[in-house]
């Protein structure tokens, strides 16, 4: 089974704190992605990676920015945390080698700036 | 801007009913649709999908229809059971696209 784990299940944090978010994925996929969920908006793209080192920005990237130093971790992070960053982050992966680029999902991490 | 949307935020059915959940989409370039299923406390999981070379595609208890005359997508759940309750998302995907886009989710109550 594909397994996508998130560093944290809950997080609360200050407004200006720098936050880290992990997701890890132990499938050997190429691609991984963040999204933020919250209520009557769906899962909006902040970032995605094909590769190792490479990066692009989704539909939301203001205020995050993203590593992937190895294949199988995607970091997120918010240089400084503002309250309207409060949300739901979850991490998913998908192969390129899959047709269907089905994309698996972590549990989210729910983050609350204050 | 072109985005998948679902036309009810909330959908409450009877155990033992069929539900239905609808999706209405309008990017005309794209080729491939998933529903996802969110349990509380989870990440969404994977369903079932559909190409848009096909109208119709049968899962155990779920039917995927798509029309693509009208942009529409609907997702089928026959005896709807209380492990049905989640919120449902609709996806969609352009041809070679690593990308997905998604609505913005309907919660299914199950009432006992």
């Amino acid at each position: 089974d594909v397994k996508v784990t998130q560093s944290s299940r809950y997080l609360v944090k200050r407004t200006g704190e720098k936050v880290f978010l992990e997701c890890v994925q132990d499938m050997d996929h190429e691609n991984m992605f963040w999204y933020r969920q919250d209520p009557g908006l769906g899962l909006r793209l902040i970032y995605f990676s094909y590769d190792v080192k490479m990066k692009e920005k989704g539909d939301i990237p203001e205020g995050y920015s993203v590593s992937r130093e190895k294949k199988e971790r995607f970091s997120l992070i918010l240089e400084s945390a503002s309250t309207n960053q409060t949300s739901m982050y979850l991490c998913a992966s998908s192969s390129s080698r899959d047709r269907r680029y089905e994309q698996y999902f972590g549990p989210g991490t729910r983050l609350t700036v204050t | 801007g072109e985005s998948v949307g679902l036309h009810l935020p909330t959908l409450s059915v009877q155990e033992g009913d069929n539900s239905i959940i609808n999706c209405a989409y309008s990017n005309s370039a794209s080729d491939y649709f998933i529903w996802y299923k969110q349990e509380s406390g989870k990440g969404p999981q994977f369903i079932i999908d559909i190409r848009s070379n096909m109208d119709k595609r049968q899962g155990q208890r779920v039917t995927v229809l798509l029309n693509k005359t009208v942009k529409h997508l609907s997702l089928q759940i026959a005896a709807t059971q209380p492990g049905d309750s989640a919120v449902y998302f609709c996806a969609e995907r352009e041809s070679n696209d690593y990308k997905l886009s998604f609505g913005a989710g309907t919660t299914v109550t199950v009432r006992a």
